[in-house]
């Protein structure tokens, strides 16, 4: 399976601390991109790293990609309530296969108690 | 409002009926997605369609049928569902390329539940 699973199902913090999730999958990618989904809304892309790409940066997201080990790790830094969300990888596979193909992983449900 | 508009966003059906759930997009994006999420299960990709293709699961019911009139617009087709098809319905778009498949943008969803 090309989906990739995210690691740990769940995560509750304060604010103010960094939370960390991380997403394993099994197949070669063309890259890697996490979403985030607040209850019963639609998915919102975060960022996009490239098979090429080791470490990215958005505002207080830090996303890491280690092809070697077929993993990938967001780190949200001085979380807030407003974060407590769902968070989702998605894996793009290589190139020449059929368009438009993302598969996702079942998600970490990030609590951030105030 | 994030540019893919999804209508109705909730849906409650009879076994017997049949309805249709709509996509917009205007972003002028040339693929659009139908995923199913249900509770506890990654989301499943059921059709993709693109200007160039439309590709299916071979896993989704005849049940479910799509229907891409031109690249703005997405329908997902539904007639005697099963309580199982209740799930959030999310349609998406993006610019992609057999190369690179770019973030897509998602609409905010339909919440079948089937009765």
């Amino acid at each position: 399976s090309q989906q990739g699973e995210e690691d740990p199902q769940a995560l509750s913090i304060q604010e103010g601390e960094n939370a960390t999730m991380n997403c394993s999958y099994k197949t070669s990618i063309n890259n890697l991109q996490w979403y985030r989904q607040n209850s019963g809304r639609g998915l919102v892309h975060l960022i996009l790293i490239r098979s090429n790409e080791r470490e990215k940066h958005s505002g207080r997201l830090r996303v890491t990609l280690d092809t070697s080990k077929k993993s990938s790790s967001l780190l949200i830094t001085a979380s807030r309530a407003a974060d407590t969300a769902s968070y989702f990888c998605a894996t793009s596979a290589d190139r020449g296969s059929t368009l438009g193909r993302l598969y996702f992983g079942r998600g970490t449900q990030l609590t951030v108690w105030p | 409002e994030t540019g893919v508009t999804q209508t109705p966003r909730h849906l409650v059906m009879g076994m017997t009926n049949k309805k249709s759930l709509k996509c917009e997009q205007h972003l002028g994006h040339n693929a659009m997605y139908w995923y199913k999420q249900s509770a506890k299960k990654p989301l499943e990709l059921m059709f993709v369609y693109s200007l160039e293709e439309r590709v299916e699961n071979n896993s989704v019911p005849s049940r479910f049928s799509p229907e891409c009139p031109n690249s703005s617009h997405l329908f997902l087709h539904l007639h005697t569902l099963q309580p199982e098809d209740s799930a959030l319905y999310l349609c998406a778009s993006s610019q992609g390329s057999r190369e690179e498949i770019y973030g897509y943008t998602f609409g905010s969803g339909t919440r079948l539940t089937v009765v």
